[in-house]
């Protein structure tokens, strides 16, 4: 069973930052919050991850509520190429990787 | 170089045909898994081998077989193919179990007809 919800679609214009929200509210004190992201006819990405912190890397930044019951994936400057479907994911060490249906966000010109 | 490869991209077969999927990975990573994605989108996970050994096995029908010759290598053969068994089977690989950055390969479209 998916813990999580997120909307099922977004648009966001080029340039603009994305920001995704997921809700994670039975999250687990050893469990982490994951972002992958599947690009139309490829496999899943793995894009950032974290447990309480916020985190940035190349690809995005996540933001963890000081509960820690919902995140958001910000995108800073969103291109075409963004467009996908951005999985948010809970888990811990030993957990298996259990994708839900995320949120198709399409970036228009 | 591709760090997780699957052969063949596309697969077209009949049913009750017998047909294998090879996945090979250069990363040198532990742990290999195999996930299928259905018409649906929905992405599950089938199974994982870590360094040869099988450490998850979902509930798959018996006709899925992964082997896993060495630890950079899991190939998946089905028999019996039937037609609910078309979907894109994605092969991925993480250094060790447990690990949260998989590395997903491109897939194979898997049709029975």
């Amino acid at each position: 069973d998916a813990k999580t919800t997120q909307p099922p679609s977004m648009d966001c214009a080029e340039g603009r930052a994305a920001n995704l929200p997921c809700n994670h509210s039975t999250i687990s004190g050893n469990e982490y919050v994951y972002w992958y992201r599947q690009i139309h006819s490829q496999g899943p990405q793995y894009i950032i991850h974290g447990l309480k912190n916020n985190e940035t890397n190349e690809m995005a930044s996540l933001i963890i509520t000081e509960d820690r019951k919902s995140s958001t994936l910000i995108l800073p400057h969103a291109t075409l190429r963004d467009t996908a479907v951005y999985y948010c994911i809970v888990k811990s060490n030993t957990d298996k990787l259990i994708f839900g249906t995320g949120t198709r966000l399409q970036v228009f010109p | 170089d591709t760090a997780v490869s699957q052969t063949p991209k596309y697969l077209v077969t009949q049913m009750g045909n017998d047909k294998s999927i090879k996945c090979e990975q250069n990363l040198g990573h532990d742990t290999m898994y195999w996930y299928k994605q259905d018409s649906k989108k929905f992405l599950k996970i089938m199974f994982s081998y870590n360094n040869k050994e099988l450490i998850i096995n979902e509930t798959v029908p018996n006709r899925f077989s992964p082997k896993s010759p060495d630890k950079a290598h899991l190939n998946l053969h089905i028999n019996s193919l039937e037609l609910g068994d078309s979907a894109v089977y994605f092969c991925a690989s993480s250094h060790r179990a447990g690990e949260e950055k998989l590395f997903f390969g491109s897939g194979t479209q898997l049709s029975v007809l």
